[in-house]
């Protein structure tokens, strides 16, 4: 069965520290992924996903940037974080028809 | 226009009882699939329960089970018998299937109903 691993679950970085989210995936090959992210109370918005190695598509313009650097692992990153990135952020694998899966997410709080 | 919708913010429930979380969407995509989040205050997203547009039967996971109304572009979640570990955020999210295409059918997500069941 799949597995999706993310971490580190909880993260407090200062205004303008760089970022790196690492999301890897087990029991599946050139799965899509994705990273979403969550502010408090509210609803997931999509950020990135990818169909495969070095393929990156943004939804959203901002300050961050994503990776798939190898066929199950997917990175966000910022060089340069912003208050209203605080959030949390989760990676899921979407496969199948019925298939949606996602990781254990980070709490993000950029201070 | 919002593509999934609930309007409910929050609700209190006595245990016990059945909870109907309510969720409409919007897509003229023929093929699509929505699909029901729980999250506990940890945050992980759990899957619950899974519609698809073509499928004739109502989807059914135990105490969960889907209130699907196609021509009402409405997906309810019932929850019957309520137990005090189903207070957390419930999702519905929706996958549309025939025209998005090369990985963008991610899914799109509704803002959540926050369900506290009461002793």
């Amino acid at each position: 069965s799949q597995t999706i691993h993310q971490w580190p679950a909880t993260l407090v970085q200062p205004v303008g520290s760089p970022l790196s989210l690492e999301c890897t995936v087990e029991g599946t090959s050139n799965p899509n992924l994705y990273w979403y992210r969550q502010a408090a109370g509210r609803g997931l918005q999509l950020l990135f996903y990818s169909v495969g190695i070095g393929q990156i598509s943004s939804e959203v313009p901002q300050n961050l940037s994503a990776s798939r650097p190898q066929d199950r692992q997917f990175i966000l990153s910022s060089k340069k974080l912003l208050l209203s990135d605080s959030g949390f952020y989760l990676c899921a694998w979407i496969g199948g028809r019925t298939e949606a899966f996602f990781g254990q997410g980070t709490r993000l709080t950029v201070v | 226009a919002q593509k999934i919708t609930q309007t409910q913010p929050g609700m209190f429930v006595q245990e016990k009882e059945a909870v109907t979380l309510d969720c409409t969407y919007d897509t003229s995509d023929p093929s699509y699939g929505l699909f029901w989040y729980k999250q506990p205050s940890s945050g992980e997203m759990i899957f619950l329960i899974y519609q698809g547009s073509y499928d004739q039967q109502n989807a059914t996971e135990g105490r969960y089970s889907l209130n699907f109304q196609k021509a009402r572009k409405s997906a309810n979640l019932v929850i019957s018998a309520s137990q005090l570990g189903d207070s957390a955020m419930y999702f519905c999210a929706m996958r549309e299937l025939m025209y998005s295409g090369g990985g963008a059918d991610g899914l799109t997500f509704g803002k959540g109903t926050h369900l506290i069941i009461q002793p």
